[in-house]
């Protein structure tokens, strides 16, 4: 079964107004989970790590003041596009890095997606 | 120079053949390496980890090799449901974070 759902799956929204994407670990808990987006035809690009009870480190490029990250439990994230634009369409991913995850080794759970289009 | 590079393909492989390609990566610091599977419009989904001794899954085969920087997936007796878009992902040693490549994309025909 599912390990990582995310809400909504899709969405359609109008320029200027702001989305929220909720990513929820359904079946570890998660003091880490990361943001990535995916454009059509290119690969998956890291956003930004979800820390649980602190602030998100965001990657180079990405504006956090854009993309607001929330992690306020061990099994929930969101990220908010705020004043979505047309060129924030996209395919957002989270995955989950299950607690007690030791090593680097260990598996991400990546949740289906939420694709976003902003008319 | 990106940190992980693949060939886009895509490889129009028949059914039943063997199918191979490579990755790059730049970062000789990297620790561990991933293929990914996605199919369109869907997350990508873990196939198989690659160690530095080579490791076979069933009909995939990933080998690395670290002194040239590349990793290998090779797909034997190619099914029609191998069709997919496949990710080389990296592993940097700090905080878990993933890198992936283009990805590669495999069609197989009847």
């Amino acid at each position: 079964g599912a390990v990582v759902s995310q809400h909504p799956s899709w969405v359609i929204c109008k320029s200027g107004t702001s989305v929220k994407i909720e990513c929820r670990s359904l079946d570890f808990q998660a003091t880490t989970m990361f943001w990535y987006r995916q454009f059509p035809k290119q690969s998956l690009m890291l956003m930004a790590t979800s820390n649980e009870g602190s602030k998100a480190t965001y990657e180079q490029g990405v504006e956090k003041d854009k993309f607001l990250i929330n992690h306020a439990s061990l099994t929930l994230s969101t990220l908010t596009v705020t004043s979505a634009h047309p060129e924030d369409s996209s395919f957002y991913i989270c995955s989950i890095l299950p607690l007690a995850s030791g090593t680097i080794y260990n598996e991400q759970f990546f949740g289906p997606g939420t694709r976003l289009t902003v008319l | 120079r990106k940190e992980v590079e693949q060939d886009p393909g895509p490889f129009n492989v028949p059914e039943g053949a063997t199918v191979a390609f490579n990755c790059t990566y730049s970062n000789s610091a990297s620790q561990s390496f991933f293929w990914y599977r996605q199919d369109c419009r869907k997350e990508p989904k873990l196939l198989m980890s690659v160690y530095s001794s080579g490791n076979e899954d069933g009909r995939f085969t990933a080998q690395l090799n670290r002194a040239s920087q590349y990793i290998s997936l090779l797909i034997r007796d190619s099914k029609l449901s191998d069709s997919a878009t496949y990710l080389c992902v990296v592993n940097k040693a700090a905080g878990n974070k993933l890198t992936f490549g283009g990805g590669t994309r495999v069609l197989v025909k009847p």
